[in-house]
């Protein structure tokens, strides 16, 4: 069936280093949609970036992804990590089916930014 | 913009009593609504996902029996976890779908614990 699998647990970075934070899927649609939330604490669950075609990048915030269908992957990229980014990411895939659209969610990563 | 208010932001309610979650769409028409919940150490499980005008589709492991859901219109959903127990702890999230937008908004989630 459908899958996400997301880089797990936490991911410890420096303030100003490169942020990857991987995400890959399994699904039998030929064109799948990816999404990446972000979530801090005491908050909503908010969408940070959501795929478009095949190898074309999608930015937002700084944050950028790209699907490839080729490896199916959407992994998550910021040139340069500030404090304020610490926050669970969770990549989720839309599956389409008898109980309509929804979305299934990776086990998220916890990404913590220090000085 | 679009919003999702959820209510009560947090409940305690005692073993084998029952409490009730609302969520309110703002700026869009939800056509259809997920309810998710996010047990300790767990990522969100779907529990259903409600289309207005359509039967509310349960996954595996929830029932209607549990967890009935109201979507009356397209701005509002609720919830009720009936005789909750420990294991029903956690994060219990709405997400309301804007076709438009081919987008998910959550609510900021309701927190039950049990005692």
């Amino acid at each position: 069936g459908d899958s996400v699998t997301q880089t797990e647990g936490l991911v410890t970075l420096t303030e100003g280093l490169p942020v990857m934070l991987n995400c890959t899927y399994q699904t039998i649609y030929s064109n799948p949609f990816l999404f990446w939330y972000v979530h801090y604490l005491n908050e909503s669950p908010r969408l940070l970036l959501k795929s478009s075609t095949d190898n074309k990048r999608t930015e937002h915030q700084g944050f950028h992804a790209t699907l490839h269908k080729s490896s199916s992957s959407f992994h998550l990229q910021k040139s340069s990590a500030q404090l304020s980014d610490s926050a669970l990411y969770y990549c989720a895939l839309r599956t389409y089916g008898g109980s309509g659209n929804k979305l299934i969610f990776g086990t998220g990563t916890l990404l913590s930014v220090k000085p | 913009g679009a919003l999702v208010y959820q209510y009560p932001r947090r409940t305690i309610c005692k073993s084998g009593t029952s409490m009730r979650m609302e969520c309110q769409a703002v700026g869009f028409q939800a056509t259809s609504v997920a309810w998710y919940r996010q047990s300790p150490q767990k990522t969100f499980e779907l529990i259903a996902l409600s289309t207005v005008n359509s039967a509310i589709k349960y996954e595996q492991n929830f029932t209607q029996e549990k967890f009935p859901i109201s979507h009356p219109n397209l701005s509002f959903s609720s919830m009720t976890v009936l005789n909750a127990y420990l294991e029903d702890r956690g994060l219990y999230l709405c997400g309301a779908r804007d076709d438009s937008q081919n987008t998910l908004y959550f609510g900021a989630g309701t927190r039950l614990s049990v005692l």
